[in-house]
């Protein structure tokens, strides 16, 4: 089976533009959860989606928005970026999104904001 | 609430010596427990898991960890480091509060493995 894979894997954006990431789970899984990893902060979740519904959110802005199509693939998207949303940012999916199961993780998108 | 603590920021050991990473959790109920690692620019991959089944969890490369409910820990042990298991690692418990902010998974702050030859 193909890992969780995200688009693009390198980006670079100026302040108060928006972006669009995208990622497509294992084939199967239907939980996708983002997250956002700076060294200041760490790993923060983000949201978590399931059969297309915002299941969980964390704390960001509502500035930080995502979405889920019919066969899992999810976007997030950042309006108006700011300097502090430069970050490594996560996804990773799941079977079902129970607590029990891991979450498999993609290699990223490195978003740059200058 | 669950949290979790790495104990350690960073850890430094020889090639061939034995690595010792530190994890302390906090939760209510009965706790899924996992270990993941971060090599440089690349996304985590779960080494182990413990989920109420044999308190000592074995996992991939030589890694294991032992779930100790009496000091709610689960550390992260190898018999022998290898170069190529310098990496970050993170200790994460699941929260089955679902709904809550922080989502499924709780993580650590992670710990700097440096293996020197």
């Amino acid at each position: 089976k193909a890992g969780v894979t995200q688009t693009p894997r390198y980006l670079i954006k100026t302040r108060g533009q928006q972006v669009t990431l995208s990622c497509s789970p294992i084939s199967g899984h239907r939980s996708v959860s983002w997250y956002q990893q700076t060294p200041g902060q760490g790993l923060q979740f983000l949201f978590e989606y399931f059969s297309e519904t915002q299941r969980n959110k964390g704390n960001f802005p509502g500035r930080f928005s995502g979405r889920q199509f019919s066969n899992s693939r999810s976007e997030m998207n950042v309006s108006t970026l700011e300097l502090g949303d430069s970050a490594l940012y996560l996804c990773a999916s799941s079977p079902s999104g129970t607590t029990h199961y891991e979450q498999f993780f993609g290699p990223g998108t490195r978003l740059t904001v200058l | 609430a669950q949290s979790v603590t790495q104990l350690d920021s960073h850890v430094s050991v020889s090639e061939g010596t034995p690595v010792l990473l530190r994890c302390n959790y906090s939760s209510s109920y009965s706790p899924s427990l996992f270990w993941y690692v971060q090599h440089p620019n690349k996304g985590l991959q779960l080494l182990l898991k413990y989920t109420s089944a044999a308190t000592l969890v074995k996992g991939i490369n030589g890694f294991e960890a032992e779930f100790k409910k009496s000091e709610t820990s689960f550390h992260l042990t190898k018999p022998s480091a290898h170069m190529s298991d310098a990496a970050e690692y993170f200790c994460v418990v699941s929260d089955p509060d679902y709904g809550g902010s922080q989502g499924n998974l709780i993580f650590g702050k992670g710990t700097k493995l440096s293996v020197k030859p």
